[in-house]
């Protein structure tokens, strides 16, 4: 299992939206929708924002959207907020019974 | 939500054994029948599963990590315990216990915060 692709860094400003991709391959990422994603600050408990591709847990807030297509899933957040500066990790299902985890990309609010 | 708290050493010698334990609050191991996970996270990379277990102590392994990993669950005390042997530096990280979503297969929704081990002589 090698670990799924994901950028090291982006960064937006207040208001705006940003991407972040999730590349795999058909034995992960493409081949399940089981694609979840995490925010984490340092030095505190890694945050569940998105699960299945699409859903959001309650009290996540609707600027975290969730997609894939192929083989690259990607989380999405809008009207971007000072305090969504954060590492963020995409994580697949990748068949019996295990788990892949992304390199992680480190958001900066300009 | 569960709380999560992990605990054990923070320092192992090299060719121990790391041994960890995750405490569950606000959730129980048995009547929540999910499963309960450890990952890891390296300083400065990314996160790595290690394995999961169910309350009757069904287990998943990382095949990369298998053979010096073992995942336990006592019940009774409403913990689970995470193992790995012939520690070497590479294992030094930040070890994470989380609790699996509804569907297994959904990922973890809830962490502890973390507990680094360094693996120094």
């Amino acid at each position: 299992q090698s670990a799924l692709t994901q950028p090291r860094s982006v960064s937006a400003s207040p208001g705006q939206s940003v991407t972040i991709s999730c590349s795999g391959t058909s034995s992960e990422v493409g081949g399940y929708n089981y694609i979840s994603w995490y925010q984490e600050i340092p030095g505190t408990a890694p945050k569940l924002l998105i699960y299945d591709v699409t859903k959001r847990p309650s009290g996540v807030p609707d600027r975290f959207s969730g997609s894939k297509s192929g083989n690259t899933a990607s989380l999405t957040i809008s009207g971007l907020q000072a305090d969504d500066e954060a590492d963020y990790y995409c994580c697949s299902y990748a068949g019996s019974y295990t788990f892949v985890f992304g390199g992680g990309t480190k958001l900066t609010v300009l | 939500q569960p709380q999560l708290q992990e605990s054990g050493p923070g320092l192992v010698k090299p060719s121990e054994t790391l041994s960890l334990t995750c405490n569950v609050s606000g959730d129980s191991i048995i009547t929540s029948r999910r499963y309960w996970g450890w990952i890891r996270q390296p300083p400065g990379k990314g996160l790595e599963w290690i394995g999961s277990i169910y309350y009757n102590g069904g287990t998943y392994y990382n095949p990369s990590l298998k053979s010096r990993v073992t995942i336990s669950v006592d019940t009774s005390e409403n913990q689970f315990s995470l193992k790995l042997s012939s520690v070497t530096a590479a294992d030094t990280t930040v070890y994470f216990c989380a609790r699996h979503g509804v569907n297994y297969r959904s990922g973890f929704d809830s962490w502890g915060q973390g507990t680094l081990v360094a693996v120094s002589s």
